[in-house]
């Protein structure tokens, strides 16, 4: 059974900084991952979507890279501002179609 | 385009009610997915719906929980003789048939029990 872990729970930092926030699965027979970004009382924003051949993607500040052969993922964020204050969550999805399995999420608080 | 349609934002039924739950998938994606989100939980997959198949939906209550994708129209979680545990944000979900470019999600239904 697919478990996802994602580290830290919660994050705080102040404006300016950059960042990491951790993802690792138990199951490093993925087809993708995906991470994406949720506002509080709102629905989820994809950021990046990583194909199981590929080791890393960019968005803007946003990176995101793969190593399937370890389980993990790691969403990198340059130069944090308090608009990026939400919930990251990562997500792998196991087969083309299949389900998502999500993490519980860390939530990034960024202080001006 | 106008995305993963959820309806409505908001729904608040009193216990023993039936809360109905729609969903629209983004045009030209054949795949929807059900997802609750409990009180300061985790999305924890219900169930992935085709058009009039239901795929899997190991995810889902064994009773008073039931989903639809029927051929015209949304998909519809749902929800019998509801209880304040049912309390939650639903989630839907869509994706194309062929290949994976990823998920994307509507804004969500919130169900207030009360």
């Amino acid at each position: 059974k697919q478990e996802v872990t994602q580290i830290p729970a919660a994050l705080s930092v102040p404006e300016g900084e950059n960042l990491v926030l951790n993802c690792s699965f138990t199951d490093s027979a993925i087809y993708n991952l995906q991470w994406f970004r949720q506002d509080p009382g709102k629905g989820l924003t994809s950021l990046l979507l990583i194909q199981s051949s590929q080791r890393e993607q960019t968005s803007g500040r946003l990176n995101a890279s793969l190593d399937k052969s370890s389980g993990r993922s790691t969403l990198y964020i340059a130069a944090s501002q308090p608009g990026d204050s939400a919930t990251y969550l990562c997500a792998v999805e196991v087969a083309s179609g299949s389900r998502l399995t999500f993490g519980e999420g860390t939530q990034l608080t960024v202080n001006p | 385009n106008a995305g993963v349609m959820q309806n409505p934002r908001h729904l608040v039924r009193r216990r023993g009610q039936e809360a109905r739950l729609r969903c629209s998938p983004m045009k030209g994606h054949s795949h929807v997915y059900w997802y609750r989100q409990l009180p300061e939980e985790g999305l924890k997959f219900m169930v992935y719906l085709q058009k009039e198949n239901i795929i899997d939906e190991s995810g889902m209550p064994k009773e008073r929980f039931s989903a639809e994708f029927p051929k015209e129209g949304p998909s519809i979680l749902r929800i019998q003789q509801v209880v304040r545990g049912d309390s939650a944000a639903y989630f839907c979900a869509s994706s194309p048939l062929y290949g994976s470019s990823g998920y994307t999600f509507g804004s969500g239904t919130r169900l207030t029990v009360v």
